[in-house]
């Protein structure tokens, strides 16, 4: 059974970049896509991108300009860095297989000066 | 796509059935034939749990009063009988559509 869990900085001031890493156990990292998914009070669950273990990537158009997901499939892992953050980007981020059957525990990203 | 639940906010009697609609602005059929149409339950404090895919297929451990249905831009979720443990939000995701987009939510409550 896959499970993830993701960490990464909880609080940041306008301009700066969010990075979270999540990591995958169980299952096969390399037969499938991993997605980050935020949900916000103001603009609820938000699909934010996703990659292969290869590294091919889609974004959502609304994000493209300032979203980049990484793969380090060594570790079984995948990264979200979200540049120029604003007060709008406060969400719970969560990391996930595309397909949405397993979930991270989330993370509160809290964007305030 | 936009995808619009209704109702957002249901009240309803432990032990009643309880029915949510989610509507697409385009139909969810898929090049492939598929629709690819999910419910997801998001208990209190808790991550979003895929309940039903491809309209009406239940995720393994999903009790059976749960069930999904529907077709091109109209789809149901039904809950045949509420019990406490179902409180919580609702929200349907249409992933036939680049970018995946998600139901506003609804919240089910024990009256």
């Amino acid at each position: 059974q896959v499970q993830l869990r993701q960490w990464g900085a909880g609080l940041l001031k306008p301009s700066e970049t969010l990075s979270l890493t999540c990591a995958v156990y169980g299952g096969s990292f390399s037969s499938n896509y991993w997605s980050w998914i935020r949900q916000s009070p103001g603009k609820g669950l938000e699909w934010i991108g996703e990659t292969s273990h290869s590294g091919s990537t889609k974004y959502n158009p609304s994000l493209q300009s300032r979203v980049t997901i990484s793969v380090d499939t060594s570790k079984n892992q995948f990264s979200l860095n979200l540049s120029f953050v604003t007060a709008a980007d406060t969400a719970v981020y969560y990391c996930a297989r595309k397909g949405l059957l397993e979930w991270s525990q989330g993370t509160l990203v809290t964007v305030s000066s | 796509v936009v995808v619009t639940q209704s109702p957002l906010s249901l009240p309803v009697t432990l032990g009643q059935p309880a029915s949510i609609s989610c509507r697409s602005s385009q139909s969810l059929v898929y090049s492939d034939g598929y629709t690819y149409l999910n419910w997801f339950q998001q208990r209190p404090g808790q991550s979003p749990r895929r309940l039903i895919y491809k309209v009406s297929n239940r995720d393994s451990g999903v009790p059976d009063r749960f069930s999904g249905s529907g077709s091109g831009t109209d789809f149901t979720l039904k809950i045949s009988r509420v019990e406490a443990e179902d409180v919580g939000i609702y929200y349907c995701m249409q992933a036939t559509h680049w970018p995946p987009t998600f139901g506003q939510g609804t919240k089910v409550e024990i009256k």
